[in-house]
């Protein structure tokens, strides 16, 4: 039972543009919302990381902006540069508790 | 501050044999968790050690097996290797208070022929 769902598989996006990647949790017990950035060859990167009390989260160019009621949040990642051409994933976990559940990952290509 | 290092960064082995990987901590941090990451799929979740102790474990059988050591290194013991344990092994530190954030290492690509 995959318990985080990712959407798109992939995304193409023109430099400038805004890329907006989606993610659905099944268990209401995750309180902990991470994103990380993965290069080839490379382990995740932590990006940016939301708990359920606010409802959007900045950091430069990356918001997420989570829906408790719809157990949903989505990466926005504005000005898209081909620096940002990456896989990127979704996690859910439990503050104190060691396992990261991961969604499948998001391809994502900015054109120059 | 030093981050997640890990051990050797590619390996080849045939089906049956074991394999050790390795990794070390970031500084200050005593809690390591690893998976397993098949290609184009998301890491999976094996299991944690905190304080030299098993600590939480994913769906994996027991020929996966791991040890902390004192100074926070860990590794990763995989015996009897099959195929479709090919993938990237990937380690995580994190701080002690709480199991987040986690940290990773570039990982170990294991090749299974």
């Amino acid at each position: 039972q995959q318990q985080v769902k990712q959407s798109p598989q992939s995304l193409i996006v023109q430099k400038g543009g805004i890329s907006i990647i989606n993610c659905a949790y099944e268990n209401t017990a995750f309180d902990y919302f991470p994103w990380y950035q993965q290069f080839p060859g490379k382990g995740p990167a932590l990006l940016i990381a939301i708990r359920p009390d606010v409802s959007e989260k900045k950091e430069g160019r990356f918001t997420i902006s989570f829906n408790k009621s719809a157990k949903q949040f989505s990466l926005h990642i504005m000005d898209s540069q081909p620096g940002d051409s990456a896989t990127y994933f979704c996690a859910a976990s439990m503050i104190g508790w060691g396992k990261l559940q991961f969604g499948a990952g998001t391809q994502v290509v900015v054109t120059p | 501050e030093t981050g997640v290092t890990q051990s050797p960064t590619h390996l080849i082995k045939t089906r049956g044999q074991q394999v050790t990987l390795r990794c070390s901590s970031q500084s200050g941090h005593n809690t390591v968790s690893w998976y397993q990451q098949a290609l184009g799929q998301g890491p999976q979740f094996i299991f944690q050690y905190y304080r030299e102790e098993e600590n939480g474990r994913g769906n994996f059988p027991p020929r996966f097996s791991g040890l902390q050591f004192p100074n926070y290194s860990s590794e990763l013991n995989v015996n009897a290797l099959e195929l479709d344990d090919s993938a990237l092994y990937l380690c995580a530190s994190s701080p002690d208070s709480n199991n987040q954030p986690q940290h990773f290492g570039d990982g170990t690509r294991l090749s299974i022929l």
